[in-house]
């Protein structure tokens, strides 16, 4: 079973600041890795997929890269409503995993 | 555009079986393009990946390691929605609930609403 590590598990920055939350893979495997963002009783809102592809509507600060067993998501100039818990996800085989989260504070 | 509508019940009592409902508007649970997860958050906060079901020509079922001998997901193509059947719940079963759209190069796109379930005696 592939393990997600992310880091770091909370993070405060600025506004303005680039953030980048890493998340690392128990063994390679290529696309087929989700970020999400999630805030305070919602579900967790998609990011980016297969590492790299912004998906639709979601702001071009937002960023991600990796692939092997390292990953990264990145956000150019954080904005107030950036505000939430981060997750990664690989969907590459089951069973699927979810990194343990890192919380962005300002 | 999809929308996911979870219903079942907020409290159990261990030792029962919970049921979750997951119905689908926009697409159809039969779609040969996507597949319909459950993936839970304990109060922690941390997400775990249940299982799912999907239709390529015939279904098919994966299920998480933790869960896998007290999961059955089924599909339910008369209603356009799919379910979640856990037995045996205890208290380290409480958690949020949620179901989603995974769809093509693996997009989790579209999340039900989240139900909190709590098991206590």
């Amino acid at each position: 079973d592939i393990q997600m590590t992310q880091s770091p598990s909370s993070l405060s920055a600025s506004v303005g600041d680039r953030v980048t939350i890493t998340c690392r893979a128990s063994q390679r495997f290529s696309g087929y890795l989700n970020w999400f963002q999630q805030k305070p009783g919602k579900a967790p809102k998609l990011l980016i997929f297969a590492a790299s592809t912004l998906q639709s509507g979601v702001p071009s600060r937002f960023s991600g890269s990796g692939s092997g067993t390292d990953f990264t998501l990145t956000i150019s100039s954080l904005q107030p409503e950036d505000i939430a818990t981060y997750y990664c996800q690989q969907n590459y085989e089951t069973p699927f995993s979810f990194g343990g989260g890192t919380k962005l504070e300002i | 555009q999809v929308q996911l509508q979870q219903s079942g019940p907020g409290l159990m009592k261990p030792s029962q079986t919970l049921s979750l409902t997951c119905a689908i508007s926009g697409d159809t649970v039969s779609s040969k393009s996507a597949a319909w997860n459950w993936v839970r958050q304990s109060p922690s906060g941390g997400l775990e990946w249940l299982g799912r079901t999907y239709y390529r020509s015939k279904w098919y079922n994966n299920y998480g390691v933790s869960v896998k001998s007290r999961l059955v997901i089924n599909p339910d193509t008369s209603q356009n929605q799919f379910s979640l059947q856990l037995s045996s719940v205890t208290p380290e079963d409480t958690a949020v609930y949620y179901c989603a759209r995974e769809s093509t190069a693996g997009r989790w796109d579209y999340w039900g609403q989240g139900i909190l379930v709590t098991v206590s005696s």
